[in-house]
């Protein structure tokens, strides 16, 4: 089946710093990818969808200047945390969507990011 | 989306079958039932999906009733690796962006030896 991977697996750094968070999709191209964030014992919460060559939208309440994302390619999305604070670690998951069949989005295995 | 309801927690002995209910009273005549599964610090697992058939593969079964308010997804014998949080959504079929899924709080399935 169609696998999605995310680097690094998990990542441990300092407040104010920022840190970028890959996903690709590795035997098939990605026309939508998603950002999703989720907090200990808690959902899944979207955080922004980006769609190839196009700016991401972003759900209400997610910072666009913080939570910096770039799909260039069909195979790679990245989430860049800006400015990272305590607040912002997290358990953060990319998925793709393939194409046009409906249950066609792939999950990548996460990362975890804790800021100190 | 339909939202939908699903218990927090549920037990299972190994080797059993697991049967976990999701009540969508709200779902219309094109959305999809989807499962998803997250063991955890794992990114969630597509399951299965069905609008009005029962479905089967290699991992589970789904039964959707036939007013659709409600389905079950079957674990024919669980095993221990099954523990997981399993995650019932509805949504409407199609491929733009705006086809998300939205997560619940879903059912903490523990298999037990």
């Amino acid at each position: 089946g169609a696998v999605v991977s995310q680097h690094p697996s998990w990542v441990i750094c300092k407040s104010g710093t920022s840190v970028k968070i890959e996903c690709r999709s590795l035997d098939f191209q990605a026309t939508t990818m998603f950002w999703y964030r989720q907090f200990p014992k808690q959902s899944l919460m979207l955080m922004a969808t980006s769609n190839e060559g196009s700016k991401a939208t972003y759900e209400q309440g997610v910072e666009k200047d913080k939570f910096l994302i770039n799909h260039a390619s069909l195979t790679l999305s990245t989430l860049t945390v800006t400015s990272a604070h305590p607040e912002d670690s997290s358990f953060y998951i990319c998925s793709a969507r393939a194409g046009t069949h409906t249950y066609e989005q792939y999950f990548g295995p996460g990362t975890r990011l804790t800021v100190t | 989306d339909a939202k939908t309801t699903q218990p927090p927690s549920m037990d299972c002995a190994e080797g059993r079958a697991a049967n976990l209910p999701c009540n969508h009273s709200t779902i219309s005549g094109n959305e999809y039932v989807y499962w998803y599964r997250q063991i955890h610090s794992q990114g969630p697992q597509y399951i299965i999906h069905g609008l009005k058939n029962n479905e089967t593969n290699e991992m589970a079964s789904l039964i959707i009733t036939e007013d659709r308010k409600s389905s079950t997804l079957i674990l024919p014998h669980a095993t221990l690796r099954d523990t997981a949080v399993y995650y019932c959504i509805v949504r409407l079929p199609g491929s733009g962006s705006a086809r998300q899924l939205t997560f619940g709080s879903g059912t903490q399935l523990t298999v037990l030896p």
